[in-house]
């Protein structure tokens, strides 16, 4: 079975700091994919990005940017500059596919609950 | 182009009655997945709907159950409803199947069960 494991529960950061949050995932596929994603108070998961497991070039996006290291089973998201709405609770989840129902799902960390001050 | 819509966005019900929960997708999408969400167990897949079919079901009692019309829209119910099922139910669309294909969330049904 998948797993992913969000260790920290709360940050909190004052704004314009630099912030990390870190993932770690268990999957037995060859092929997988690992997401972010941001919930803020009103409730609605917004995606943030995707990665491949095949891929392990790190990328930057405006402020967001993603190491990904399959050695270690990890996927961290650092926000850079960080801004008060910013402040939500991030999600890190892992796509898996299943070969005998042609299905997929995410199975989702227990999140971070992240906190800028102005 | 709009996106995942669920009705009704908050629900009252008592132990023991039924309900059900609906969800658009985004137009073009044509896979649909549910998740719960509470604060003891976090977001724990229930089900994902494709071309109509259950593709893949979650650790969820036979109480909980779907389906997809041919227009991709879907409907969650849940019989008898217990204390436990209180939650926020979250709908997600893909444009397939695929793990590769990034879901895209709705604004969640808020149950609560008295």
């Amino acid at each position: 079975a998948q797993k992913v494991t969000q260790a920290q529960t709360e940050i909190s950061v004052v704004e314009k700091e630099d912030v990390t949050l870190d993932c770690v995932y268990e999957t037995r596929d060859t092929t997988y994919y690992l997401f972010w994603y941001k919930q803020p108070p009103s409730g609605e998961l917004v995606f943030l990005i995707r990665r491949n497991s095949f891929d392990e070039q790190n990328e930057i996006s405006g402020r967001y940017s993603w190491n990904f290291q399959k050695s270690t089973s990890s996927f961290n998201f650092t926000i850079t500059a960080s801004q008060v709405v910013d402040s939500a609770v991030y999600f890190c989840a892992l796509s898996e596919w299943s070969r005998a129902t042609s299905g997929s799902r995410l199975t989702f960390g227990e999140g971070t609950q992240l906190t800028v001050n102005p | 182009k709009a996106g995942v819509t669920q009705t009704p966005r908050y629900l009252i019900k008592t132990r023991g009655q039924q309900v059900t929960l609906s969800c658009s997708p985004i137009s073009g999408h044509r896979s649909v997945s549910w998740y719960q969400q509470t604060p003891g167990q976090g977001l724990q897949f229930l089900f994902e709907y494709f071309s109509e079919t259950q593709r893949n079901k979650g650790n969820f009692p036979g109480r909980f159950s779907g389906r997809q019309f041919s227009n991709s829209r879907s409907e969650m119910n849940v019989s008898t409803l217990e204390l436990g099922d209180s939650a926020l139910y979250l709908c997600a669309s893909s444009l397939e199947v695929l793990s590769s294909y990034e879901q895209y969330f709705g604004p969640g049904t808020r149950l609560t069960v008295t």
